[in-house]
């Protein structure tokens, strides 16, 4: 079992939705819980990190950590054709070792 | 401000070759880490440098190997190359090691083992 799980998708939305992209993971030491953005032939960047169970929220993005039940949320409200890339959740392990989901691939149709 | 930068883009090799990629972190960090993202999948860590030491490796064979300068920058050599290491090699960098310390990602290097 990997130690965090995420639908690769792909996911296809009209322009204008909300989505909801989801990781599950096994290690109970995480403490941080990222959310990274990655267009093609790009590499990776960071769109929010959360430490505790709750909500945060960053403009049309917002993340959610349910520490009970092991399980990320990332929602995007108002979806645009330019949120169409990969998102990936990732967890640092130790200082700076970031254990990365799969990646969700999602299109935003205008 | 440049951003990180990773050279070459692209690189094609052979089973058995051995390949050297090399990485410009953003100005002013001094950590950088290095990731194998096969396609399709999340990236994997492979090791971080900081004062020119290996500080964590992930669980990659000795066939991995880096190197930090004095001027931050580091390479990562591959020996005995396999076809599975056909990836795209990410460098990151970040100011500090604690874990809410950005990193920041180059574009990669893909590699192609044939």
């Amino acid at each position: 079992q990997k130690e965090v799980e995420q639908d690769p998708g792909p996911l296809s939305v009209p322009e204008g939705a909300i989505v909801s992209l989801n990781c599950t993971y096994s290690n109970s030491a995480f403490q941080y819980f990222m959310w990274y953005r990655q267009y093609s032939r790009k590499g990776p960047e960071l769109l929010m990190y959360t430490y505790s169970s709750g909500n945060k929220e960053d403009g049309r993005f917002t993340a959610q950590v349910d520490k009970s039940s092991k399980y990320i949320s990332l929602f995007i409200r108002d979806s645009q054709p330019s949120d169409s890339a990969t998102y990936l959740c990732a967890m640092p392990q130790g200082a700076q070792k970031l254990v990365f989901g799969q990646g969700t691939r999602l299109t935003i149709n205008p | 401000d440049a951003g990180v930068t990773q050279s070459p883009t692209h690189l094609i090799k052979t089973r058995g070759q051995q390949v050297t990629l090399r990485c410009s972190p953003k100005s002013g960090h001094d950590t950088v880490s290095w990731y194998q993202q096969a396609l399709g999948q999340g990236p994997q860590f492979i090791f971080q440098y900081y004062e020119e030491e290996e500080r964590q490796r992930g669980n990659f064979p000795d066939r991995f190997s880096g190197h930090q300068f004095p001027n931050y920058s580091s390479e990562l050599n591959v020996n005995a190359l396999l076809l599975g290491d056909s990836a795209l090699y990410l460098c990151a960098s970040s100011l500090g090691q604690r874990p809410t310390d950005t990193q920041y990602f180059g574009p990669g290097t893909r590699l192609t083992v044939l």
